[in-house]
């Protein structure tokens, strides 16, 4: 069984700084990562997510992660925040030989100060 | 497109009743999947379809019930509810269950159950 880690519940960082949201997994088997983004009263957006290839992904709105296969994380980041960044954000993770049941972590509220 | 539309939006039950969340899907996919989100408890899955035709438990099936209609429809029963049910629910799809396949959401049913 895969589970996931979000170490910060809550995260607040000042408009235009860079901010780092940590996710770590574990799981005994490969795996696919994905982070989504809920904005207020909405569905979970995709992000961006890791199938293979660059341990470097680029997502939308300016985020990025990267996979650390020997540290078992996937922390996503953005060098600029922006108001419209405030939401909570999910790590998730999937079983690579084929089932597509996400594991969510608990979520990382980013409150944006201006 | 609307994509992935969830009824009803808010629903308040006394313990012991039964309601029908319901789902629908105009991306033409597969598999579909409904989630529960609790807080500090990230998302959790309930049930899914596969595909038309079949329907599978997930991590939290207990007191729930689903049906999939057709390719569009999924819906998710609760035939005596449960003030521990109470929660925000979740429809999602995807073009099928391989992994690397993005789980599209719908916004969500808030249930309360007193």
């Amino acid at each position: 069984a895969q589970s996931v880690t979000q170490l910060d519940s809550q995260v607040p960082v000042f408009e235009e700084a860079p901010v780092e949201l940590r996710c770590n997994y574990s799981s005994s088997v490969s795996v696919y990562l994905f982070w989504y983004v809920q904005y207020p009263n909405q569905g979970l957006q995709l992000l961006l997510k890791y199938l293979s290839g660059s341990t470097l992904v680029k997502g939308i709105n300016g985020f990025e992660a990267e996979f650390n296969k020997s540290q078992t994380s996937f922390h996503l980041r953005k060098p600029s925040v922006h108001i419209s960044d405030t939401a909570e954000y999910f790590c998730a993770v999937s079983d690579r030989s084929g089932a597509n049941n996400l594991f969510f972590g608990t979520g990382t509220r980013l409150t944006v100060i201006p | 497109n609307a994509g992935v539309t969830q009824t009803p939006k808010f629903q308040v039950l006394k313990t012991g009743q039964s309601m029908t969340l319901q789902c629908a899907q105009d991306m033409n996919h597969n598999s579909m999947y409904w989630y529960r989100q609790d807080p500090g408890m990230g998302l959790r899955l309930i049930y899914y379809s596969a595909s038309e035709g079949t329907t599978d438990k997930g991590e939290v099936p207990n007191g729930y019930n689903v049906s999939r209609l057709n390719k569009r429809e999924f819906s998710l029963r609760l035939e005596s509810a449960a003030p521990s049910q109470t929660s925000v629910y979740f429809c999602a799809s995807s073009v099928s269950r391989v992994a690397d396949y993005e789980q599209y959401f719908g916004p969500g049913t808030r249930l309360t159950v007193t």
